[in-house]
């Protein structure tokens, strides 16, 4: 199956700076890419869809302005969180859809904003 | 609004029981259907995928599929400590590339 890197694990910052996480799809090129993020003790929650060479399709609620998605390539998407609050502190987490109804996660960062 | 539903937890369950973990959801026309195991802090890994209706089987694992029904199961045989985590359910629509949708999940201890 496919490998999907994602980094950084874990990232501390300061309220008002921005955080780019990366997810790197390693061996698969991977046209569709998905967001999550995961409070505790909660389940995973759809943010948006990335799409290779177009815009992400936001889920209701999601603001688009603040979490920035770029897809620039077959290999990479990146979720920026921009003037980052500690109400956005969670764990964000991708997944690359391989076709076939098959999806591989990445690691998952833990996003902590003081 | 696409919703999946699990049974609530904490399930708890002796070493060596069956578990069985239940899921519905509300769109008829979802296709494909996972279940996913979380440890705390980490992310989701893949259990079993299923696609048709009826059983199927992989080592301890055993997913059914109703679709008529709109509902799927993952029993566990023979539960480790280590089956210890929380059980995501996942839905996903017509096409290969949809969007996967996840239950609420369902915690789950194996007591030895």
């Amino acid at each position: 199956g496919a490998v999907v890197s994602q980094h950084p694990s874990r990232v501390i910052c300061k309220s008002g700076t921005s955080v780019k996480i990366e997810c790197r799809s390693l061996d698969f090129q991977a046209t569709t890419m998905f967001w999550y993020r995961q409070f505790p003790k909660k389940s995973l929650m759809l943010m948006a869809t990335s799409n290779e060479g177009s815009k992400a399709t936001y889920e209701q609620g999601v603001e688009k302005d603040k979490f920035l998605i770029n897809h620039a390539s077959l290999t990479l998407s990146t979720l920026t969180v921009t003037s980052a609050h500690p109400e956005d502190s969670s764990f964000y987490i991708c997944s690359v859809a391989r076709g076939g109804g098959g999806y591989t996660f990445g690691s998952g960062t833990r996003l902590t904003v003081v | 609004q696409k919703e999946v539903e699990q049974n609530s937890g904490p399930l708890s369950v002796p070493e060596g029981a069956i578990a069985s973990l239940n899921c519905t959801y509300s769109d008829r026309g979802s296709q494909s259907f996972f279940w996913y195991r979380q440890y705390s802090g980490k992310s989701p890994e893949l259990i079993m995928s299923i696609y048709s209706n009826g059983d199927k089987e992989d080592g301890r694992f055993t997913a059914q599929l109703n679709k008529a029904s709109q509902y799927v199961s993952l029993l566990i045989r023979d539960s480790q400590p280590s089956d210890s985590a929380t059980y995501l359910c996942a839905v996903t629509g017509e096409t290969s590339y949809d969007k996967v949708i996840f239950g609420p999940g369902t915690s789950l201890s194996v007591i030895p």
